[in-house]
């Protein structure tokens, strides 16, 4: 496809719940960002892959969240044991920067919003 | 820590009046600018961007941009509105070489026909 696209656009889960969040980035970008957007606020930053490199998870916010890009391309986020306060909206972004040290334009899927229950 | 501050969470506008959402950011060093506009129902995107050279910035639909570094400061401009830029904005920035957007709480900007 010509964008980013994330699934599914819509997850209800009982607390406690695992739940999986798909991001297929444009097609030969390079890195892969995960943000996390609570309503009414902004995005913030969870992780960043170059690649299948995770070389930044700092912003997960606890152990419970997982996030893997095994083959370099599609990226999963995997919340574990889901609480209420996980309910966010959660975006990934691509970005084409092949040399080092230079940024490209993110460009962002449609967003997976979850609410925990 | 780096922060964004975005001046007013709600904006409401008539068709043809000016715009200007204020945005402010916390870093000393280089940094790199963005404004990204949400539409409703659709993803973000980019409206525009200041890495270097000249500090107005012009982007898509009409929207420009000036930095100014002695006061922080990434204004977002319009001079006349559309009932179309019905949305929400957000201001963000990179600081240094870095990779981390930092974003601004947003502005919903609601512009009545």
């Amino acid at each position: 496809g010509a964008g980013v696209s994330q699934s599914p656009r819509y997850k209800v889960a009982k607390r406690g719940q695992d739940v999986a969040l798909r991001c297929d980035p444009i097609s030969g970008h390079v890195s892969l960002f995960w943000y996390q957007q609570a309503l009414g606020q902004g995005p913030e930053f969870l992780t960043y892959f170059q690649n299948e490199a995770q070389l930044d998870k700092s912003g997960l916010p606890s152990d419970r969240f997982f996030a893997e890009r095994p083959e370099g391309s599609v990226s999963t986020l995997k919340i574990q044991r889901t609480q209420q306060e996980d309910s966010a909206v959660y975006l990934c972004a691509s970005s084409s920067n092949r040399n080092r040290g230079a940024w490209n334009e993110q460009y962002f899927g449609p967003g997976t919003r979850l609410t925990v229950t | 820590a780096q922060s964004v501050s975005q001046h007013n969470h709600h904006v409401i506008l008539s068709e043809a009046a000016s715009l200007e959402l204020g945005c402010n950011y916390s870093y000393g060093g280089t940094v790199n600018l963005f404004w990204y506009v949400q539409y409703p129902g659709q993803h973000l995107q980019l409206l525009l961007k200041y890495f270097s050279g000249d500090p107005l910035v012009k982007g898509i639909k009409g929207f420009e941009a000036e930095f100014i570094k002695s006061k922080f400061s990434f204004n977002l401009r319009k001079p006349s509105v559309q009932w179309s830029d019905t949305a929400e904005y957000f201001c963000a920035v990179i600081p240094d070489s870095n990779y981390q957007l930092i974003w601004g709480a947003g502005t919903k900007l609601i512009i009545k026909p």
